[in-house]
């Protein structure tokens, strides 16, 4: 069935890089996404990657797609205080003739001085 | 633009009551759905909706009701609270399904 996995916790020093692992089952998942829940809040949409592409960079942040092993990253350059989170990964499932997404359990992000 | 708004923000609950949690969204969204956020466990889906008039079912819909009679509105009904359903609940929204999902701020239901 349709699973996304992601290990749950991740802790890093600030001004390093941060990198957030995800591996999908999907492989007719037309886009991947990144999402970042900030504490008491909504999920907000970080980044998303088309699978026909290898990598997207946006600023601070790079995806990375690798669609033979089914594996998701995003990786955050500089990583400031504000970048503690949670960061959910989804990819697009099927059911009844709909599409919807799946997310993955999340990866708490602590970044410390 | 509101966006995607969610009321109440806190809800606490006796074992046995019904309530109705309201989602808005003022996006022109085909598609809304509703989704549960248990520690560990991410995200699952309840139900959703492509349009109006026309709802499924998710991963555990059991214990809840949806109906879609606008397309604004995609009301969420427990019909009788149990302890297992104590949780963190968001509606979210897109223009079609599968694609970018906005969400709302979130309901934190405690039922006792």
């Amino acid at each position: 069935g349709e699973d996304v996995e992601q290990s749950l916790f991740l802790s890093v020093r600030e001004g390093d890089s941060s990198v957030i692992n995800c591996t999908y089952t999907d492989s007719s998942s037309t886009y991947l996404y990144w999402y970042k829940q900030e504490p008491g809040a909504g999920l907000q949409l970080l980044t998303y990657i088309f699978s026909n592409m290898d990598m997207k960079q946006d600023q601070r942040l790079t995806v990375l797609l690798n669609k033979k092993d089914k594996h998701l990253s995003l990786r955050i350059a500089d990583t400031q205080t504000g970048d503690s989170a949670i960061y959910f990964c989804a990819e697009i499932g099927h059911s009844g003739g709909y599409n919807k997404l799946i997310f993955g359990a999340g990866t708490r992000l602590a970044v410390h001085p | 633009n509101a966006g995607v708004t969610q009321t109440p923000k806190f809800q606490v609950l006796k074992t046995g009551q019904s309530m109705t949690l309201q989602c808005a969204q003022d996006m022109n969204h085909e598609y809304m759905s509703w989704y549960r956020q248990d520690p560990g466990m991410g995200l699952r889906l309840i139900h959703y909706s492509v349009g109006a008039g026309i709802t499924d079912q998710g991963e555990v819909p059991n214990g809840y009701n949806v109906s879609r009679s606008t397309t604004e509105d995609f009301p969420l009904r427990l019909l009788s609270a149990a302890p297992s359903q104590t949780s963190v609940y968001f509606c979210a929204s897109s223009y079609v399904s599968g694609e970018k999902l906005f969400f709302g701020s979130g309901t934190q239901l405690s039922v006792l």
